[in-house]
C-alpha cells in the first residue's frame, strides 16, 4: 500500500552544522505535508508545513522542500542546536479523511 | 492559551477495569483527534471529531469508546483493553480549515497520557 517513509533512522551533527532530514512518500494525492518535532516525554510540536502546490516554504531556521516529482520531502534545519536534538516526523494528509505520519529519524546534536 | 491537556498523564489498568482518558483544548479549535503511539513508532490516528461529531474512526476496536461532550473537551472511554493496548494516547486540535469538509489544520498535541494495561 501507499505509505510514508523515511530514509534515514537515526541522524547526528555538530552543534553549528545544518541538517536535513528526508521522507519519501508514494502517495500521489496527497496534498499537505507537515513536519512534526517529538522530543521525549512531549506530544509532537509542529514545525512548518507545506501544500502541494508549493516546492518550498521556509520558517525560522527552517525549510521544507517538497519535490512532487520524485515524491520526496525534506526538513532543512541551519544551525543545529542541542535544544533541536528529538525525532522528527513528516506526515501526509490526503483528502478529508487520512493523515499518516512517516516512520521517524532521530536527530542528535553533538555540542 | 496554546495548551491541550491530557489528564491523567499516567494509568495502569487491569484488563477487566473501566477508565477514561481526557483531553481539553481552550483554544476555539472545532477538530480534536485521538492518536495511539508506540515506543518509538510514529503516532497512529484513531478518531477524529469535527464540530463535536465523529468524522473519521480509523477501524478501532470497540474497546475504545471516543466522546465528545463539547468543543473544548474530548474523552476516551477504555474497556477491557488487552496488554498490546498499552503505549501513549495523544489528543490534538485543530482548526477545521476553511472550505474544507474535514479537518486537520495545523494540530496542536497534548502530552500524552503513558497507558499500561496489566
Amino acid at each position: 500500500g501507499e505509505s510514508v517513509g523515511l530514509h534515514l533512522p537515526t541522524l547526528s551533527v555538530q552543534e553549528g552544522d545544518n541538517s536535513i532530514i528526508n521522507c519519501a512518500y508514494s502517495n500521489s494525492a496527497s496534498d499537505y505535508f507537515i513536519w512534526y518535532k517529538q522530543e521525549s516525554g512531549k506530544g509532537p510540536q509542529f514545525i512548518i508545513d507545506i501544500r502541494s502546490n508549493m516546492d518550498k516554504r521556509q520558517g525560522q531556521r527552517v525549510t521544507v522542500l517538497l519535490n512532487k516529482t520524485v515524491k520526496h520531502l525534506s526538513l532543512q534545519i541551519a544551525a543545529t542546536q542541542p535544544g533541536d536534538s528529538a525525532v522528527y516526523f513528516c506526515a501526509e494528509k490526503f483528502g478529508n479523511n487520512d493523515m499518516r505520519f512517516g516512520a521517524g529519524t532521530r536527530l542528535t546534536v553533538k555540542p | 492559551d496554546t495548551e491541550v491537556t491530557q489528564t491523567p498523564k499516567h494509568l495502569v489498568m487491569g484488563m477487566t477495569n473501566k477508565k477514561s482518558l481526557k483531553c481539553e483544548q481552550h483554544m476555539g479549535h472545532r477538530a480534536m483527534y485521538w492518536y495511539k503511539q508506540k515506543a518509538k513508532k510514529p503516532p497512529e490516528l484513531m478518531f477524529v471529531y469535527s464540530y463535536e461529531k465523529l468524522s473519521i474512526n480509523e477501524s478501532v476496536p470497540s474497546r475504545f469508546s471516543p466522546e465528545c461532550p463539547n468543543s473544548s473537551l474530548l474523552n476516551l472511554h477504555l474497556h477491557a483493553l488487552q496488554p498490546e493496548d498499552s503505549a501513549l494516547y495523544l489528543c490534538a486540535s485543530s482548526q477545521v480549515p476553511t472550505g474544507s469538509g474535514g479537518a486537520f489544520g495545523e494540530q496542536y498535541f497534548g502530552p500524552g497520557t503513558r497507558l499500561t494495561v496489566t
